[in-house]
């Protein structure tokens, strides 16, 4: 599975975007892109997936780059309960393990 | 609403205990998976199993064995624990599909081994 590189750490002002980053240059052809958040003292949690196009769910939005390389998920109104760790995942089709890297805090500051 | 459940949120062993961890899913779904997880590493996966009475090796299964009986239930067991297992165990499900497919997870066990 590709590696991941991801900032440690990120602030984000209440109510702004919260945009972070990932790269993921060694993507291959049928390797999905993943997001999940950890909140203090929970188990991870799904946020959202893609493989070309750009996905959009309740939660936040996925912009891959037209290489594959890079991607970027967007949370468009961030609150204080977005605070956690930010893990980005590439992964193939039906990969039962799923590498999770140290991921990118993202601090929401009132 | 789906759920993962773990029997403990915290557990206190002493080294050379046997240690039994419990997770139990209602999603019906194939796949389970016990990580661990410590600063600065990230998560691990220890095993996987993607049917009853199956496993699968993970990444760090040493020292770790773990048993699926029922599809629902995957326990992880710690035969004699030692104090560098002193970490955040993480129990996942999932189902198996054609393409793209999420991880559910427990909300953790931190298992203090002294």
């Amino acid at each position: 599975d590709a590696k991941t590189t991801q900032p440690t750490s990120m602030d984000c002002a209440e109510g702004r975007a919260a945009n972070l980053p990932c790269n993921h240059s060694t993507i291959s052809g049928n390797e999905y892109v993943y997001w999940y958040r950890q909140i203090h003292s929970q188990g991870p949690q799904y946020i959202i997936h893609g493989l070309k196009n750009n996905e959009t769910n309740e939660m936040a939005s996925l912009i891959i780059t037209e290489d594959r390389k890079s991607s970027t998920l967007i949370l468009p109104h961030a609150t204080l309960r977005d605070t956690a760790v930010y893990y980005c995942i590439v992964s193939g089709s039906g990969a039962n393990n799923l590498f999770f890297g140290t991921g990118t805090r993202l601090t929401v500051i009132p | 609403d789906v759920k993962v459940t773990q029997s403990s949120r915290y557990l206190v062993k002493r080294t050379g205990e046997k240690v039994f961890l419990e997770c139990v899913q209602d999603m019906d779904h194939e796949n389970m998976f016990w990580y661990r997880q410590d600063p600065g590493l990230g998560l691990r996966l220890i095993y996987f199993s993607y049917d009853v009475k199956m496993k699968e090796k993970g990444d760090i299964p040493e020292g770790y064995s773990v048993s699926r009986e029922k599809k629902e239930r995957f326990s992880l067991i710690l035969e004699s624990a030692s104090t560098n297992q002193t970490s955040m165990y993480l129990c996942a499900s999932s189902s198996p599909g054609t393409g793209a497919y999420e991880q559910y997870f427990g909300p953790g066990t931190r298992l203090t081994v002294t």
